[in-house]
């Protein structure tokens, strides 16, 4: 079934700190998420994704955590760059199509 | 790299005025869609094509929007009559197949309607 991953709206954080975006998802049934990012002017682009039969996924200086228990995701930015600045969306699968909710945005102060 | 092309990427129209947009996929996927997108907002899936066929058009209203792919390739979304409402970043995206099959997507086209 479908579902859509909530976010707090923005984030802001300094240049060199890890940033980490929280995303929450109502459906258990949920087998497989992605997360993508959106710069200003630009199309989503995809950044990493999880099944649900794992925990941690790693990619470039991200890594995400799948919490299961009590329906949570999380996308940790090592070393935040300033090329980081965009919306961040995480999307959950079930079956169907995906949906896109609100995301997060987040700002990388110099 | 190859990429999805869309064009015009900024489109001025008056309400009432017909508008069309173009998208040529990555090259051997299979499915396309078309997303709109408000300012704020994540993008909202319009129609997704496996091929030359409508899959899903559930949130294309269709009194003023259609969308084609006629050989399979290439597609374009058509307003005619634009409202006021449709200003928006209308987006498009191309997968392997459906399902979870990564999206890749267009840099879009913006529309402004007067």
């Amino acid at each position: 079934g479908e579902s859509v991953g909530l976010h707090l709206p923005t984030l802001s954080v300094q240049e060199g700190d890890n940033s980490i975006i929280n995303c929450a998802y109502s459906n258990s049934a949920s087998d497989y998420f992605i997360w993508y990012k959106q710069e200003s002017g630009k199309g989503p682009q995809f950044i990493i994704d999880i099944r649900s039969n794992m925990d941690k996924r790693q990619g470039q200086r991200v890594t995400v955590l799948l919490n299961k228990t009590v329906k949570h995701l999380s996308l940790q930015i090592a070393a935040t760059q300033p090329g980081d600045s965009a919306v961040y969306f995480c999307l959950p699968w079930g079956g169907g199509k995906l949906i896109f909710g609100q995301g997060t945005e987040l700002s990388v102060k110099p | 790299e190859a990429e999805v092309a869309q064009s015009p990427r900024y489109k001025i129209t008056e309400k009432s005025q017909a508008v069309a947009f173009w998208c040529d996929p990555i090259s051997g996927h299979a499915t396309l869609y078309w997303y709109r997108q408000i300012l704020g907002q994540g993008p909202e899936l319009l129609v997704q094509f496996q091929d030359e066929s409508v899959v899903d058009d559930s949130q294309l209203p269709k009194d003023r929007f259609s969308a084609e792919r006629l050989k399979g390739v290439d597609s374009t979304l058509k307003i005619q009559p634009a409202e006021l409402g449709d200003s928006a970043m209308y987006l498009c995206a191309s997968s392997l197949g459906a399902g979870t099959d990564i999206q890749y997507f267009g840099a879009g086209t913006r529309l402004s309607v007067l």
